[in-house]
């Protein structure tokens, strides 16, 4: 099984600050064929399900505002919020969908300072 | 607009079974792989199984494998997924979603196993 290791486990920062939100894979996710990174982020915010923010590791999800980024290859990654609002409090994950099982890192909690 | 809605959670005794589903509606169903995703109270996200457009395609997580079994009726744009032998760690919030990438995903049923 691919482990998805995320950092930190959680972050305050204050309005306006820029977020960044570590995953590392314990193999390459990275598909040499079409050389996409099979590696998602997701928001999860109280007793919300997750919502898709970033696919193909940096390819943002329709809708998702233009403050989101993600970046890497191969096994690390990073997941970056420009300029955080209040309404970015939420939970992170990432998740490999390179091979069965899927897996998701252990989370972020985002907070405000 | 795209919904999908868990039904069919709560509370059981361990070693009892329960079957959720999941209806979907707003998208095409029959054209999407599927997979059911689980969360226990306070922690973070377990995938367990997914199933092709077709059906004909299944992967359980080794979690749960033998005990669950995930089916669909592309007919009435459902997803399934029986859970027998139940034990008190499979106690957690349970989601439909579509696979690999969740597009899509319902708002949850609690199964409490205790």
């Amino acid at each position: 099984d691919i482990v998805m290791t995320q950092s930190p486990d959680s972050l305050a920062m204050s309005l306006g600050e820029r977020a960044t939100i570590n995953c590392k894979s314990s193999q390459s996710v990275l598909y040499s064929s079409n050389n996409k990174n099979y590696l998602a982020w997701y928001q999860q915010k109280p007793g919300q399900p997750p919502k898709l923010l970033i696919y193909w590791a940096s390819a943002r999800e329709s809708g998702v505002p233009d403050r989101f980024s993600g970046s890497g290859s191969g096994t690390d990654f990073t997941l970056t919020i420009s300029g955080l609002q209040a309404e970015d409090v939420a939970v992170y994950y990432c998740q490999q969908y390179y091979s069965n099982p899927l897996t998701f890192g252990g989370g972020t909690k985002v907070e405000i300072k | 607009q795209v919904q999908l809605v868990e039904s069919g959670g709560g509370l059981v005794k361990p070693g009892g079974s329960l079957r959720l589903s999941c209806a979907a509606s707003g998208f095409s169903f029959s054209d999407y792989y599927m997979s059911w995703i689980r969360q226990a109270p306070g922690k973070g996200l377990e995938w367990i199984s997914y199933i092709s457009s077709s059906g004909d395609t299944i992967y359980h997580a080794d979690s749960v494998k033998g005990r669950f079994t995930i089916s669909r009726d592309n007919a009435k744009n459902s997803l399934f997924l029986q859970m027998n032998s139940l034990r008190a760690e499979d106690t957690a919030v349970y989601y439909c979603a579509t696979h690999p990438k969740g597009t899509y995903w319902g708002q949850g049923a609690l199964v409490s196993v205790s």
